[in-house]
């Protein structure tokens, strides 16, 4: 079965910093991946998502992820922290061929002023 | 917005007690997905439906039940709530997920059991 490891439940970083969610999964054959973000009290929302093509997907609120197969790796960056990015962020994979998403634990993502 | 309705939206309940939440879509997806989120273990999936009377489950569906008599109706039932079944509650619509398609996600709905 899929899984999805996030690598750390709560990660800070300065106002204008580089953010940098880690996320991997264990298929062997690449999966289509998905950055979900959450925001206080509502739903998730996609961010953006990597099926096939381009390895370095670009999604909203300037926001990108690489897919890297040789590391099984699908990290979310965007190159400056804005305190409105603050929320918990969630990784997913799903198979070719699958009925559903396989979702990580999440990460939350404070931003210090 | 994914036209997604989750209902009803909080819920404070006994234990012992039997709860029906719903999910109402109304863009016509192939697939629904009921999730439950806490703390430290993310989304994890109760049921999910990938018709009208077809359904499956997930990795934690024990004590839980549901039904889709129509395409844009998924119901949630606990037949007998339990504390441990204290969540939050999020209904997710997708057309094509083997094929790369996202899901769409409703509001959620809190559910306390006392």
């Amino acid at each position: 079965a899929q899984s999805v490891t996030q690598l750390g439940s709560h990660v800070s970083v300065s106002e204008g910093a580089l953010v940098l969610l880690r996320c991997n999964y264990s298929s062997s054959v690449p999966p289509y991946l998905f950055w979900y973000v959450q925001y206080p009290n509502q739903g998730l929302q996609l961010l953006l998502k990597y099926t096939t093509g381009a390895t370095l997907v670009k999604g909203i609120n300037g926001f990108e992820a690489e897919f890297k197969k040789s590391e099984t790796s699908f990290h979310l960056t965007k190159p400056s922290a804005h305190m409105s990015d603050a929320a918990e962020y969630f990784c997913a994979v799903s198979d070719a061929g699958a009925n559903n998403l396989f979702f990580g634990t999440g990460t939350r993502l404070t931003v210090i002023p | 917005d994914a036209g997604i309705t989750q209902s009803p939206r909080h819920k404070v309940t006994e234990t012992g007690t039997p709860v029906t939440l719903r999910c109402h879509q109304t863009e016509n997806h192939r697939y629904m997905y009921w999730y439950r989120q806490d703390p430290g273990h993310g989304l994890r999936l109760i049921h999910y439906s990938y018709g009208v009377k077809d359904t499956d489950k997930g990795e934690v569906s024990d004590g839980y039940s549901v039904s889709r008599s129509k395409t844009e109706d998924f119901l949630l039932t606990l037949e007998s709530a339990t504390s441990s079944q204290t969540s939050v509650y999020f209904c997710a619509i997708s057309d094509s997920p083997g094929q790369g398609a996202e899901a769409f996600f409703g509001q959620g709905t809190r559910l306390t059991v006392v």
